[in-house]
C-alpha cells in the first residue's frame, strides 16, 4: 500500500533553515509527480510546491518561491523540501503528497504530516 | 493571481442535501478536485475530475461544474460528513496548483 512518511520538522528560530523530507513506499516513486502543501494553525490548505517525477520540472507558490527549493532523489524514494529564511509565518503542518498518474492533476495519497514550527 | 472561492461554511440537517461551491475563472477549462479533512487528519480525496468518485467513497458523494463554479454534492448528509471541505485544481498554465479556502460542514 501507498506511504508517505515524513520527518524533519521542529522548531526553528527565524531566518533559520530547515530540510524536510518524506520517504515513499508501495509504489514507483520514480514514476509520480511529488507535491508538499501545508496548514497553517487553524487555517486552511495551501499548496506550496510541485516537482515532476524526473526532477526535471519543479512550481512554487509566490509565497515561497526563492526561499524553498523542492527536489527528489529517485533512488532513495525520498522527496525533499528545503526552506530558507524561515518566517513566524512559515509555521505549519507541511504534508508530502502524490499527485495521480495518467496526466491528471490531483492528490491521490497524502502523509500523515510534520509540524515545523518558527518561533524566537 | 488566481484564487478559488468557496463559502466558509454550510450548515444542514441530517438527512438534507449539502451543497458547497468552489468558483474559479480557470474553472471552465480545469478540473476541480474535493478533498475532506477531519480534525487532526490528512485529507481524504472524495471527488476528482470534477465529477468521478473514489473507490471506498459513498455514492452519497456526488460532484458537477458548470461554467466558472463547481459543486460537490452530499447527498442525505451524515453526521460522519462533518468536515472541512477542499477545492483543488490549477491556474490556467496547468503548472501551478491551489486550494479554495475551505468549507466548514456542519450535520446537527
Amino acid at each position: 500500500q501507498v506511504q508517505l512518511v515524513e520527518s524533519g520538522g521542529g522548531v526553528v528560530q527565524p531566518g533559520r533553515s530547515l530540510r524536510l523530507s518524506c520517504t515513499a513506499s508501495g509504489f514507483t516513486f520514480s514514476t509520480y509527480g511529488m507535491h508538499w502543501v501545508r496548514q497553517a494553525p487553524g487555517k486552511g490548505l495551501e499548496w506550496v510546491a510541485v516537482i515532476w517525477y524526473d526532477g526535471f520540472n519543479k512550481y512554487y507558490t509566490d509565497s515561497v518561491k526563492g526561499r524553498v527549493t523542492i527536489s527528489r532523489d529517485n533512488s532513495k524514494n525520498t522527496l525533499y523540501l528545503q526552506m530558507n529564511s524561515l518566517r513566524v509565518e512559515d509555521t505549519a503542518v507541511y504534508y508530502c503528497a502524490r499527485e495521480s498518474g495518467g496526466g491528471s492533476s490531483f492528490i491521490d495519497y497524502w502523509g500523515q504530516g510534520t509540524l515545523v514550527t518558527v518561533s524566537s | 493571481s488566481y484564487e478559488l472561492t468557496q463559502p466558509p461554511s454550510v450548515s444542514v440537517s441530517p438527512g438534507q442535501t449539502a451543497r458547497i461551491t468552489c468558483s474559479g475563472d480557470a474553472l471552465p477549462k480545469k478540473y476541480a478536485h474535493w478533498y475532506q479533512q477531519k480534525s487532526g487528519q490528512a485529507p481524504v480525496l472524495v471527488i476528482y475530475e470534477d465529477n468521478k468518485r473514489p473507490s471506498g467513497i459513498p455514492e452519497r458523494f456526488s460532484g458537477s461544474s458548470s461554467g466558472t463554479m463547481a459543486t460537490l454534492t452530499i447527498s442525505g448528509a451524515q453526521v460522519e460528513d462533518e468536515a472541512d471541505y477542499y477545492c483543488f485544481s490549477t491556474d490556467r498554465s496547468a503548472n501551478h496548483r491551489l486550494f479554495g479556502g475551505g468549507t466548514k460542514l456542519t450535520v446537527l
